[in-house]
């Protein structure tokens, strides 16, 4: 089945640098690959997602990379802010699979 | 459009207790999933449902664990005789369809098993 790694687990950035976190996927077959942000206490929340057909996705200071050929994919935030602050996850779903498959996290800390 | 809703936010039981989670899915989705998060730990599927169906349930125990999703009302995740090992958050989400659908979350049951 799908295997989904993250790096990094923890990243810690000033405020109005970039972030950029990792993750790599095991299926070729994978074709949907979405972004959540998690908050204490609170779910977690769609930001971007790209699908296999597209390289590169971007919405406002947060892109997603692709490369099909390397399984691997990439969030990058630009100018963070201290309300970027939480837990990140990359997940990656089967062309015949419904459900998601997370990487393990990755906790963003945004310094003032 | 309210969001996904699971209740309740925290539930205690004791060893050997029944819990029961409710998820009501977003307004017109009718695919639901259930995963289970351990502190500092990302979300482990297990089990995707869609009305009155079981589609997968490959992440589920297979003992103890059941969950159903009717044709009227919300999903539950039953949890028979807890231990203290089913402690954590799960997260219902759903979804409009299954394949392609971007799934939505809501907040989480916090379960503590005492």
């Amino acid at each position: 089945g799908e295997n989904v790694e993250q790096h990094p687990s923890t990243l810690s950035v000033q405020e109005g640098d970039s972030a950029v976190i990792k993750c790599t996927y095991s299926d070729s077959a994978s074709n949907y690959f979405p972004w959540y942000k998690q908050e204490l206490g609170k779910g977690p929340q769609l930001i971007i997602d790209i699908r296999s057909n597209v390289g590169e996705k971007k919405d406002q200071r947060i892109a997603v990379t692709l490369n099909k050929t390397a399984k691997h994919f990439s969030l990058h935030i630009t100018e963070t802010q201290p309300e970027d602050s939480a837990v990140y996850f990359c997940a990656a779903r089967g062309r015949s699979q419904g459900n998601l498959i997370f990487g393990k996290g990755t906790k963003l800390s945004v310094k003032p | 459009n309210a969001g996904v809703m699971q209740n309740p936010r925290h539930l205690v039981r004791r060893r050997g207790q029944e819990a029961r989670l409710r998820c009501s899915p977003m307004k017109g989705h009718s695919h639901v999933y259930w995963y289970r998060q351990l502190p500092e730990e990302g979300l482990k599927f297990m089990v995707y449902l869609q009305k009155e169906n079981i589609i997968d349930e490959s992440g589920m125990p297979k003992e103890r664990f059941s969950a159903e999703f009717p044709k009227e009302g919300p999903s539950i995740l039953r949890i028979q005789q807890v231990v203290r090992g089913d402690s954590a958050a799960y997260f219902c989400a759903s979804s409009p369809e299954g394949l392609g659908s971007p799934l939505h979350f809501g907040n989480g049951t916090r379960l503590t098993v005492t």
